[in-house]
């Protein structure tokens, strides 16, 4: 069954300093991914996508992220953090039947040191 | 593109009472729309699926008779909380996509709700 995993829950960086979210899917064939944020009281918004194609996938914000088959993984990346990054992260594959469902991982809370 | 509202951002009702909430897709049509539940510190929690024209289909343990779900248009979805109670206090989030597998979704604003 398609699962997603966000091994870590929060993570504290420095602005400025540069930032990787994990994401850990299981899935059955060449999965589409998601990364969405979702800043305080908000919606989610989203970041980027892989459907296939480049594994290096570019993003709003400033936000990349790499689809790496072989450790079935898609790391978010930011070279730069700023302070308004601070948000909750969640990465996100389809459900099993084609109904456009999605899997959201546990979601990974991001603060920002000044 | 691909804005999502959701009307009212936040409501405040008494318990026994009912409550709607509307989600539109502003500048593409949607044919799927998804409502979601998401408490304190957690992830979201899917509700249900709704269709254009066709009835909503409900994750398991989501009452259908609780929380209806109409999709009349391909621009509007309504979520009613029907008699609400405090455990029914919650963010609820739409989203809306045009279908199929892989489609992005797109999400609204969310609504808060507190029973009183």
């Amino acid at each position: 069954a398609q699962s997603v995993t966000q091994p870590d829950i929060h993570i504290t960086v420095s602005e400025g300093a540069s930032l990787e979210l994990r994401c850990n899917y299981s899935y059955g064939a060449t999965p589409y991914l998601f990364w969405y944020v979702q800043s305080p009281g908000q919606g989610l918004q989203l970041l980027l996508k892989y459907f296939s194609g480049d594994t290096l996938v570019q993003g709003i914000k400033g936000f990349e992220a790499e689809f790496k088959r072989s450790q079935s993984s898609f790391n978010l990346r930011k070279p730069s953090v700023h302070w308004s990054d601070a948000a909750e992260y969640f990465c996100a594959v389809p459900g099993s039947s084609n109904t456009g469902k999605l899997i959201f991982g546990q979601g990974t809370t991001l603060q920002v040191k000044p | 593109g691909a804005v999502v509202s959701q009307h009212p951002s936040w409501v405040i009702c008494k318990s026994g009472t009912s409550v709607k909430i509307e989600c539109r897709s502003l500048d593409f049509q949607a044919t799927t729309m998804f409502w979601y539940r998401q408490f304190p510190k957690q992830s979201l929690m899917l509700m249900a699926t709704s269709n254009e024209g066709s009835k909503a289909t409900y994750e398991q343990g989501v009452e259908k008779d609780k929380f209806l779900i109409n999709h009349a248009s391909l621009t509007l979805s309504t979520l009613t909380v029907t008699s609400a109670h405090p455990e029914d206090s919650s963010f609820y989030i739409c989203s809306a996509s045009t279908a199929g597998l892989g489609e992005t979704q797109y999400f609204g604003p969310g609504t808060r709700l507190l029973v009183l």
